[in-house]
């Protein structure tokens, strides 16, 4: 199973809005609604931030947004923040009835 | 408050057997099932596998098969990841997640260096 494919990293000044893309096949992010997305900052465990392509567990600020159009999710961050600073991962089920992750995407504030 | 508590550190020589323990508390622990997944360093996230706390049902990565077994201790609420002939391939940061997917609370890690 080949890791989902993200961009390396991304950008945005304070206050706008970025998204992160995860590219993977039929058999794994565009035949299930099983995508998540995760945070990680250096030195910490990675933390839950979407679920199910669209899902924000509680505590988690709206201003994270998830979607999925064919075999690509995505991240969205609006009203960028200094704290939004991180590593993203994209996660999704598999037809092995297996995850895959993504390669992760380093979110530079600028 | 749910926790997932690992074991420290570990250093191995190649070819040798590590094995990661993982104590939950806070939730009823035969109602998730725990994943592993570990990180190289500077590197990603890569999914190792998963445990049925209910049943002790296995999935694992291909990548892993043969070499990974995954157990739970349901009398202290406790899962395990044990992994053998290791490589310098395999210095990682280990972790446990609850949950098959979508994993909502995480281990501390455990770093696990191979190193001769």
């Amino acid at each position: 199973q080949s890791a989902l494919t993200q961009p390396a990293s991304v950008s945005g000044s304070p206050g706008q809005s970025i998204t992160i893309s995860c590219t993977g096949t039929s058999s794994d992010i565009g035949g299930y609604n099983f995508v998540s997305w995760y945070q990680q900052y250096p030195g910490e465990a990675p933390k839950l931030m979407i679920s199910d392509v669209s899902n924000r567990p509680s505590g988690i600020s709206n201003r994270f947004s998830g979607s999925k159009s064919g075999n690509t999710a995505s991240l969205t961050i609006s009203g960028l923040q200094a704290e939004d600073e991180a590593d993203y991962y994209c996660s999704s089920y598999t037809s092995s009835d297996t995850q895959v992750f993504g390669g992760g995407t380093k979110l530079t504030v600028l | 408050q749910v926790q997932l508590v690992q074991s420290g550190a570990e250093v191995k020589k190649p070819g040798a057997s590590v094995k990661v323990s993982c104590k939950a508390s806070g939730y009823t622990f035969t109602n998730y099932g725990i994943s592993w997944v570990r990180q190289a360093p500077g590197q990603g996230l890569e999914w190792m596998g998963w445990i049925s706390a209910y049943n002790g049902n296995t999935n694992y990565a291909q990548k892993f098969q043969g070499r990974v077994t995954m157990t739970t201790d349901t009398s202290t609420s406790t899962a395990y990841m044990e992994l053998r002939s290791l490589t310098s391939e395999d210095t990682a940061v280990y972790y446990c997640a609850r949950d098959r997917s979508n994993n909502d609370y995480w281990g501390q890690g455990t770093l696990v260096t191979v190193s001769s």
